[in-house]
């Protein structure tokens, strides 16, 4: 199983939808889970770190499910400078290193 | 904003040969990390750097590899003898602490091509 496994799309959707992304991880001692951002040819940026409680943003919003080992993030209202790929991002243990997954493309159509 | 920056934006090089990625982090970061991203995959952990030594390192970081910051400022990757499978974009970054939230900026990356 891979560490980090993520649909990897593409998802295409017209401007003002909602559209989900999930994750899964296989190590159960994994730490910290965040949300990356990946542009195409550039560096990955953080979109947001994700918490057992769930956490919002303005339209991004993600959750964490650690029994489940499952991450979610939904994009509300999406825009057209929402495409990009977002990358699912895990530490797996005691240093901070982190483990990405392959990525989920989005294309936002206007 | 400070930013991380790396130099070169592009490599081009010849198989076998030397290459030093330099990474100039944010001025106060004191975690350093390299990772690397073959085209059309994912972005792979290839090192993590404190204190003036290495913390952790991946399979993929083996004694090809090796990483520095000679000056204080800089913090380079070296591959010893390129091969093809060498072929991808370097990422480096840096964040401000350890602790396993912490953000990690990432600079722009370096496009090495293996010929």
């Amino acid at each position: 199983r891979k560490e980090v496994e993520q649909d990897p799309g593409p998802f295409n959707v017209p401007e003002g939808a909602t559209v989900a992304f999930n994750c899964t991880y296989s190590n159960s001692a994994s730490q910290s889970f965040f949300w990356y951002r990946q542009d195409c040819r550039k560096e990955p940026k953080l979109l947001m770190s994700v918490y057992s409680s769930g956490n919002e943003d303005g339209r991004f919003t993600a959750q964490l499910n650690r029994a489940s080992q499952y991450i979610s993030l939904l994009i509300r209202d999406s825009k057209l400078s929402d495409s990009a790929t977002y990358l699912c991002v895990v530490t797996p243990g005691a240093n901070n290193d982190m483990r990405f997954g392959a990525g989920t493309r989005l294309t936002v159509k206007p | 904003e400070p930013e991380v920056t790396q130099t070169p934006s592009h490599q081009v090089t010849q198989m076998g040969q030397e290459v030093i990625l330099r990474c100039v982090p944010i001025s106060n970061h004191l975690y350093f990390y390299w990772y690397r991203q073959i085209l059309g995959q994912k972005v792979e952990f290839l090192v993590s750097f404190y204190n003036n030594e290495i913390s952790e390192k991946s399979e993929i970081f083996d004694d090809q590899f090796s990483v520095e910051r000679p000056d204080g400022s800089n913090f380079t990757l070296k591959i010893r003898s390129t091969k093809l499978e060498d072929s991808a974009m370097y990422f480096c970054a840096g964040a401000y602490g350890g602790r396993l939230s912490e953000t990690q900026y990432f600079g722009p990356g370096t496009r090495l091509l293996v010929l």
